[in-house]
């Protein structure tokens, strides 16, 4: 079975600044897909980002990148110039083929407050 | 325009009385999946489909059942509420991943059920 964990809960970051949210997976599982999700106080859930395993290079998506690091398993995610509108929880989650892709596994989620 | 809508938005209903939420997509996605999320465990998946009348359970599938007559549609059936289902319910589609898993699920905007 797919874990995800997401070990902080909370986090202040200051404006213009670069923040690092961390994600960690287990799974036994060669082809697999990594996704971050942002849901704003508003409560949508908007994509942000995705990694498939099989990726060498970390994914980029405008001020977004993934730190796909596959020994560690982990798939941290970095916002660059951090901005107010930033502030929401973001969930880290991944597929893998064993379901035939069918089940997707979120982590806790990670609060993040911009501040100015 | 493409996206997924979840009726209704909100609900408030008693112990024992059945009822159901709709999920409706208009991108033909053969994926779809029901989520609920509760304070502090992110978003855990009830149940999923991968095509017309092809259901699977997701981790936390016990008092709910969907059904997957026609691609577009995936409702959620409480049967029989109890307060412990009281939670923020989304559904959600994508395409049919490729190789890695790679196709990002499209969420509806939510449905906020409270069980009393």
């Amino acid at each position: 079975a797919q874990k995800i964990t997401q070990t902080q809960p909370g986090m202040f970051v200051q404006e213009k600044e670069a923040v690092t949210l961390d994600c960690t997976y287990d799974t036994s599982d060669q082809s697999y897909g990594l996704f971050w999700y942002k849901q704003p106080s508003s409560g949508e859930m908007i994509f942000l980002i995705y990694q498939g395993s099989y990726d060498e290079q970390n994914a980029t998506e405008g001020r977004y990148s993934l730190n796909f690091q596959k020994a560690r398993k982990s798939a941290n995610l970095v916002i660059s110039a951090s901005q107010l509108g930033d502030s929401a929880m973001y969930f880290c989650a991944m597929r893998a083929v064993t379901d035939s892709w069918g089940k997707l596994q979120f982590g806790a989620g990670t609060q993040v407050v911009v501040t100015p | 325009e493409a996206q997924v809508t979840q009726n209704p938005r909100y609900l408030i209903t008693v112990t024992g009385k059945k009822l159901t939420v709709t999920c409706s997509q208009n991108m033909n996605h053969e994926y779809m999946s029901w989520y609920r999320q509760d304070p502090g465990l992110g978003l855990r998946q009830i149940y999923y489909s991968m095509n017309v009348e092809v259901t699977d359970k997701g981790d936390v599938p016990e008092g709910y059942k969907v059904s997957r007559k026609e691609k577009r549609n995936f409702p959620l059936i409480l049967e029989s509420p109890s307060p412990n289902q009281t939670s923020l319910y989304f559904c959600a589609s994508s395409p049919r991943p490729g190789l890695a898993g790679g196709s990002e699920q499209f969420f509806g905007p939510g449905t906020r059920l409270t069980v009393l």
